[in-house]
């Protein structure tokens, strides 16, 4: 079956740092892929997603390519800051057949210190 | 676009009643809905998928009697918790997609609602 594998946080920086969070994946066929974003006691905002193999997506200063070789999809931000304090959750749609249903790394928890 | 509203945010009730959760798209119209359970520090557990004027689908291990779904319109689907106990305390999360059943489009999420049962 589907899965997603994400980095165990928590992942603690210093303000401008550099972000990166790694997500593999494993799917039949061509999943999207995508990275949500959860704030403390929120429910999850879409951060970016990519259809197809070598698609960026970006949002926010955020961007994650869709690696179909190494399978993975990891999300990077050059400069964070503070706000960017979340819990970060990678996931794939998968193909029709499965009815498309969104399948969730375990999620990976930032925290941007000043 | 693809607001997703999700009531009441937080619950508090004693053990035995029973909660019902809204889900709206606001500003679209949603044939299917996603109802998801999160427990503290966690990832999110797919409970079942709600296609409007059909009944759910449950994924295995999540009793269908005790997680009543209803998607009676193309803009809401309700999820009632019946006889809730102290081990139904969760959050609760739904989602809404644009699209056909079997659209790619992303799935866009509710804020939660915050269930404790005393």
């Amino acid at each position: 079956g589907n899965s997603v594998t994400q980095m165990e946080g928590p992942v603690t920086l210093s303000e401008e740092a550099f972000l990166t969070i790694n997500c593999t994946y494993t799917a039949t066929g061509y999943p999207s892929l995508f990275w949500y974003v959860q704030y403390p006691g929120e429910g999850l905002q879409l951060l970016l997603k990519a259809t197809k193999a070598d698609d960026k997506g970006s949002n926010k200063g955020f961007e994650a390519t869709y690696r179909k070789e190494t399978t993975s999809f990891h999300l990077e931000k050059g400069s964070v800051q503070v706000s960017d304090s979340a819990v970060y959750f990678c996931a794939l749609s998968g193909v029709r057949a499965a009815g498309n249903k969104l399948t969730f790394g375990g999620g990976t928890r930032v925290l941007v210190k000043p | 676009g693809a607001v997703v509203s999700q009531h009441p945010s937080r619950v508090i009730c004693k053990s035995g009643t029973s909660v019902k959760i809204e889900c709206r798209s606001l500003d679209f119209q949603a044939t299917t809905m996603f109802w998801y359970r999160q427990f503290p520090k966690q990832s999110l557990m797919l409970m079942a998928t709600s296609n409007e004027g059909s009944k759910a689908t449950y994924e295995q291990g999540v009793e269908k009697d005790k997680f009543l779904i209803n998607h009676a319109s193309l803009t809401l689907s309700t999820l009632t918790v019946t006889s809730a106990h102290p081990e139904d305390s969760s959050f609760y999360i739904c989602s809404a997609r644009v699209g056909d059943p079997y659209s790619n489009q992303p799935q866009h999420f509710g804020d939660g609602t915050r269930l404790s049962i005393l």
